[in-house]
């Protein structure tokens, strides 16, 4: 089974700290995502890579950046947390191509106050 | 850009019933991609079933099925005989088979919470 793990289910930051996700996948995907899930507004995607070192803007990049210094490993990085970036988090990870189906993690709920 | 649009916020059926949750979309595609995603609560969100654009047969898996219009752009999820470990939000969400390294992965509609009744 593909298990796709995340550092933190619940997380609470204040404003201006820098915040660290982490996201590990244990299947060797070359994809891996970052979405926030808000209500009424579905899944957003802030960033992908599709290999180690690269990395992809999605809709929601601003305030926001990643790194993926090894294929398993992506991290979502908040230079400065602000309140609306209060958020569910989820991370994902995918075979190539880009079509390929999408395994989440179990999220990250991040509170910043 | 491609957007997917699920018109009901909130559904409920009767346990054993069937329920039928919609989703259309807007594509100048004709290659593409189509997902159901399940989110039970406080649980990882998985997959249901996948749809092939160029398949004209309905994707089936168990007791979930899709109606796949194309022309109608409209992609529906049929859960038949439904159980109470039904009960989570649906997401619907298409990807384009183009490669493009820049190309948007996939695009989520906002939801169905589906509601399941003893």
């Amino acid at each position: 089974d593909v298990k796709v793990t995340q550092s933190s289910r619940y997380l609470v930051k204040r404003t201006g700290e820098k915040v660290f996700l982490e996201c590990v996948q244990d299947m060797d995907h070359e994809n891996m995502f970052w979405y926030r899930q808000d209500p009424g507004l579905g899944l957003r995607l802030i960033y992908f890579s599709y290999d180690v070192k690269m990395k992809e803007k999605g809709d929601i990049p601003e305030g926001y950046s990643v790194s993926r210094e090894k294929k398993e490993r992506f991290s979502l990085i908040l230079e400065s947390a602000s309140t609306n970036q209060t958020s569910m988090y989820l991370c994902a990870s995918s075979f190539r191509p880009l079509t390929d189906t999408q395994y989440f993690g179990p999220g990250t709920r991040l509170t910043v106050l | 850009a491609q957007t997917v649009t699920q018109s009901q916020p909130e559904m409920s059926v009767q346990e054993a019933e069937t329920v039928t949750l919609s989703c259309t979309y807007d594509t100048s595609e004709s290659d593409y991609y189509l997902f159901w995603y399940k989110q039970p609560p406080s649980r990882q969100m998985i997959l249901v079933i996948r749809q092939e654009a160029y398949k004209q047969q309905n994707a089936t898996e168990n007791r979930f099925s899709v109606n796949f219009q194309k022309a109608a752009k409209s992609f529906s999820l049929k859960i038949s005989d439904s159980q109470l470990g039904d009960a989570a939000m649906y997401f619907c969400a298409y990807r384009s088979a183009r490669h493009d390294p820049g190309n948007t992965p996939l695009v989520f509609g906002k939801g169905t919470r589906l509601s399941v009744i003893a």
